[in-house]
């Protein structure tokens, strides 16, 4: 089975923190997703990744930054956490190289809910 | 870029009765199609994926959906809820071609709440 671990499941940090967020796959996938996660506003993107030391900008990267030095591990950055940033934080993994059954499902960590106070 | 609308931001039912989350998504051209389930504190599990075959796909759980291009729709229904049904559910498009290739749009979620 896939799996894609989150490191912390809670986070609690204060105002201007510089906070990280990691994300190990162990699928080989090439495609990596940081999403966060509230009430009624559904998942959003952050940033993605198609390679190692690649990354793209989603809907809402203000205020994040991404890092990916190898395949399996992505990490989200807050680099002056904000309490507007206090959220459900999930990553995923995914690959378009598969098999069309397979391909673009991703795969989802557990989450990690990040308090900033 | 893609978009998807999920009616319904709440949906209850009864133990035993028909489940029918509606899905909506806008595309010339038939996109890969996705439900996932979200249980309490934790991730997204995939339910079931739409590719290019058969326009009904069976999924885990007695879920199901039907792909009608007509209608631009991916509802998804179980014929009899269960307790252990009740959880948040997302439907999301993929582009099959381009440069936002594996890249998914999600829809706001429904919360399905299941009644004894």
């Amino acid at each position: 089975d896939v799996k894609v671990t989150q490191s912390s499941r809670y986070l609690v940090k204060r105002t201007g923190e510089k906070v990280f967020l990691e994300c190990v796959q162990d699928m080989d996938h090439e495609n990596m997703f940081w999403y966060r996660q509230d009430p009624g506003l559904g998942l959003r993107l952050i940033y993605f990744s198609y390679d190692v030391k690649m990354k793209e900008k989603g809907d809402i990267p203000e205020g994040y930054s991404v890092s990916r030095e190898k395949k399996e591990r992505f990490s989200l950055i807050l680099e002056s956490a904000s309490t507007n940033q206090t959220s459900m934080y999930l990553c995923a993994s995914s690959s378009t190289r598969t098999s069309l059954g397979a391909k673009n499902i991703q795969y989802f960590g557990a989450g990690t809910r990040l308090s900033v106070l | 870029a893609q978009s998807v609308t999920q009616l319904g931001s709440h949906v209850s039912v009864s133990e035993g009765a028909l489940v029918l989350l509606r899905c909506n998504y806008s595309s010339s051209v038939p996109p890969y199609l996705f439900w996932y389930v979200q249980y309490p504190n934790q991730g997204l599990q995939l339910l079931l994926k739409y590719t290019s075959a058969a326009t009904l796909v069976k999924g885990i759980n007695g879920f199901e959906a039907e792909f009608k291009k007509s209608e631009t729709s991916f509802h998804l229904t179980k014929p009899s809820a269960h307790m252990s049904d009740a959880a948040e559910y997302f439907c999301a498009v993929s582009d099959r071609r381009g440069s936002t290739l594996g890249r998914l749009y999600f829809g706001r979620g429904t919360q399905l709440t299941v009644w004894p």
